[in-house]
C-alpha cells in the first residue's frame, strides 16, 4: 500500500523560534498533500491544501505567513510553524492523495508531535 | 459547509459487537469514510462508503443511508487492540477535502 513519511516524529522547540515539518510519499507521486492538525482528545482539523508547484490553499483562521507550506515535488511537502508560541503545541499530520479528484483514500503520515516550550 | 457528529465515548467488552454512529450535514457529498486511531498515531483507514447501503469487511462493516445524512461502523467480535478512537469523515464534492467528526472513543475490556 501507498507509504507516507513525516519527519520529525517528535520536536520541542522554543517559543519565537520555526520549526519544519516533512512530509514524503515514499512509493507514490501526491498531485495533493494535505495538512491536518490534531489537540488532545479533539478531531483533525484541516489547515490547508497543497498542490505540486502552486500555492496552498488555506482553511478559514489558518494563517498562511504562520504556517507556511511548500510543495515542491510530487513526493515532498514542508509545513514551517513560524515564530512559534506554546499554543502552537500540537500533534501535526499530513496525507497524501495519488491522484487529485480520481483516488478515493488519502494516506496519512505517522504524525508529528511539537511542543513549544 | 459541513457538520458532522458523533457521541464521544463507549465501552464494551472483549467479543462484543459495537456500533458507532455518525451523522453529517453538507451541502455536497462525496463519501463518507471510518478511520481507526490509536493514541498518538495517524489515523488509517477502514472503510469507504459513498453508495446507500452496507459494506462488509472482515470484523469491520459500514453503512451509509444518504437520504439521512447518516453512517455506522459496526465492530464485530471485539478485541483488545480495537481500543482506539473512530472518526468518521465526509468528502467533499469535486475536491478532495475530508471534513472530521472528533471521534468516538471505544474502550475494549476483558
Amino acid at each position: 500500500g501507498a507509504v507516507v513519511s513525516q519527519h520529525p516524529s517528535r520536536v520541542i522547540c522554543k517559543s519565537g523560534t520555526s520549526v519544519k515539518i516533512e512530509c514524503r510519499s515514499l512509493d507514490f507521486q501526491a498531485t495533493t498533500m494535505f495538512w491536518y492538525r490534531q489537540f488532545p482528545k479533539q478531531s483533525l482539523m484541516l489547515m490547508a491544501t497543497s498542490n505540486e508547484g502552486s500555492k496552498a490553499t488555506y482553511e478559514q483562521g489558518v494563517e498562511k505567513d504562520k504556517f507556511l507550506i511548500n510543495h515542491a515535488s510530487l513526493t515532498l511537502s514542508t509545513l514551517t510553524v513560524t515564530s512559534a508560541h506554546p499554543e502552537d503545541s500540537s500533534f501535526y499530520i499530513c496525507s497524501a492523495t495519488l491522484t487529485s479528484g480520481l483516488s478515493y483514500e488519502q494516506y496519512f503520515g505517522p504524525g508529528t508531535r511539537l511542543t513549544v516550550t | 459547509g459541513q457538520n458532522i457528529d458523533q457521541p464521544t465515548e463507549m465501552t464494551a467488552t472483549e467479543g462484543a459487537i459495537v456500533q458507532i454512529n455518525c451523522t453529517y450535514q453538507t451541502s455536497g457529498f462525496n463519501g463518507l469514510f471510518w478511520y481507526q486511531q490509536h493514541a498518538g498515531e495517524a489515523p488509517t483507514f477502514l472503510s469507504y462508503n459513498v453508495l446507500d447501503g452496507l459494506e462488509e469487511k472482515g470484523r469491520f462493516s459500514s453503512f451509509l443511508s444518504r437520504s439521512k445524512g447518516y453512517s455506522y461502523l459496526l465492530l464485530k467480535e471485539l478485541q483488545m487492540k480495537d481500543s482506539a478512537s473512530y472518526l468518521c469523515a465526509v468528502r467533499e464534492e469535486g475536491n478532495n477535502r475530508l471534513a472530521f467528526g472528533k471521534g468516538n472513543q471505544v474502550v475494549v475490556i476483558p
